[in-house]
């Protein structure tokens, strides 16, 4: 019940395309779902967050979509650029735990 | 202003070694977290410290593992007798006391290799 289902575990999209990462929860009392950016080498950053009351939340080309009763969220990065290859990770955290549960990643390589 | 901070920042062990890795987190912050990134996997959670509560040890896969926190800033965490599997990224990261949702801030991480 703790766990994030993330897919597809490796993403190649043309510059300018849409980026699409899928995740799935089973823990109805979660009520954060963030995802977080990685770049070699370096530690993961957030990139967005989204909280279940809300079914979209838009930061620059940059969107979650939240199904709160089929239990999925997803990313879209719209017009997406070489600089955005990196590996996605969604989260979860709620129900009284305080850490967040990361899916398993998928690696985005956007070619010029 | 100065981020997470971990060391080393690569190790590599014989196995059956104990190593430490250390982690300054970001000043203020009073949550601290230790994930642990195998290759090509997601991140693990190991352990959560939060101020002065008794911290979550739910994530850590042996007795071999122990983690600390040390006046409620700078965190250890020592495996003991280091096997292969051992070896990871080993990410370090604190956040804020300004909610439940603040977000984590992460260090680069300490890649361990066991020999």
């Amino acid at each position: 019940q703790q766990q994030v289902k993330q897919s597809p575990q490796s993403l190649i999209v043309q510059k300018g395309g849409i980026s699409i990462i899928n995740c799935a929860y089973e823990n109805t009392a979660f009520d954060y779902f963030p995802w977080y950016q990685q770049f070699p080498g370096k530690g993961p950053a957030l990139l967005i967050a989204i909280r279940p009351d809300v079914s979209e939340k838009k930061e620059g080309r940059f969107t979650i979509s939240f199904n709160k009763s089929a239990k999925q969220f997803s990313l879209h990065i719209m017009d997406s650029q070489p600089g955005d290859s990196a590996t996605y990770f969604c989260a979860a955290r709620g129900g009284g735990y305080n850490k967040l549960i990361f899916g398993a990643g998928t690696r985005l390589a956007v070619h010029p | 202003g100065a981020g997470v901070s971990q060391s080393p920042s690569n190790k590599v062990t014989e196995k059956g070694k104990d190593v430490e890795l250390r982690c300054d987190p970001i000043s203020g912050h009073t949550a601290l977290y230790w994930y642990r990134q195998s290759l090509g996997q997601g991140l693990e959670f190991l352990i959560y410290f939060q101020g002065n509560s008794a911290p979550d040890k739910s994530g850590l896969p042996s007795d071999r593992f122990s983690a600390e926190r040390t006046g409620g800033s700078v965190s250890t965490l020592t495996i003991q007798r280091t096997q292969q599997e051992d070896s990871a990224v080993y990410l370090c990261a604190s956040s804020p006391p300004t909610g439940k949702n603040s977000p984590l801030h992460f260090g680069n991480g300490t890649r361990l290799t066991v020999t």
